[in-house]
């Protein structure tokens, strides 16, 4: 089973969609939770950081469940601009530092 | 935020060669740093983690031989692809981080290595 998991999409939604992303990890180790954005070509940036009490960034919603090792991203109101790949990332402590990256789940967003 | 830079953004080589990609860290230690290679259309995939001052640890399937990562300093490390072959070409990026669990990765531009 691999580390961090997430459903690679591609999910196609028109503008004004709300869509939600999942990502499930498998080490109970995790510590830190955070949501990238990666445009076609380009390097990951981080969108936000993911809290216990979930957290919220306009029109982006984050929020964490430790019991079920899962992980989840809301974006409310899709842009055209929304469209990128989404990735869920997990730092965790085994042995030495380790940060995951998931798969990542494809959006793309149409007029 | 902080700031990792990359370099070189693209290397165009020939089979056989070897290519040095930097990385380093301008605003912060690094006490860690993360290779991976991204094919196209794929997902980034972790090929090794270096900390400053000891031998990187590598993912299961990628040769250390092949892929060289040093770690000398807090703010830079370097991999080597060594004797490239075309089926090297990639997009390669490194991430840096701080010793704080709750800190983010942060990313290079990324390199896009073409070996011909």
């Amino acid at each position: 089973r691999k580390e961090v998991e997430q459903d690679p999409g591609p999910f196609n939604v028109p503008e004004g969609a709300t869509v939600a992303f999942n990502c499930t990890y498998s080490n109970s180790a995790s510590q830190s939770f955070f949501w990238y954005r990666q445009d076609c070509r380009k390097e990951p940036k981080l969108l936000m950081s993911v809290y216990s009490s979930g957290n919220e960034d306009g029109r982006f919603t984050a929020q964490l469940n430790r019991a079920s090792q899962y992980i989840s991203l809301l974006i409310r109101d899709s842009k055209l601009s929304d469209s990128a790949t989404y990735l869920c990332v997990v730092n965790m402590r085994t042995g030495g530092f380790k940060t995951i990256f998931g798969a990542g789940t494809r959006l793309f967003v149409k007029a | 935020g902080a700031v990792v830079s990359q370099h070189p953004s693209w290397v165009i080589c020939k089979s056989g060669t070897s290519v040095k990609i930097e990385c380093r860290s301008l605003d912060f230690q690094a006490t860690t740093m993360f290779w991976y290679r991204q094919f196209p259309k794929q997902s980034l995939m972790l090929m090794a983690t270096s900390n400053e001052g000891s031998k990187a640890t590598y993912e299961q399937g990628v040769e250390k031989d092949k892929f060289l990562i040093n770690h000398a300093s807090l703010t830079l490390s370097t991999l080597t692809v060594t004797s490239a072959h075309p089926e090297d070409s990639s997009f390669y990026i490194c991430s840096a981080r701080d010793g704080q669990m709750n800190t983010e990765a942060f990313f290079g531009q990324g390199t896009r290595l073409t070996v011909v």
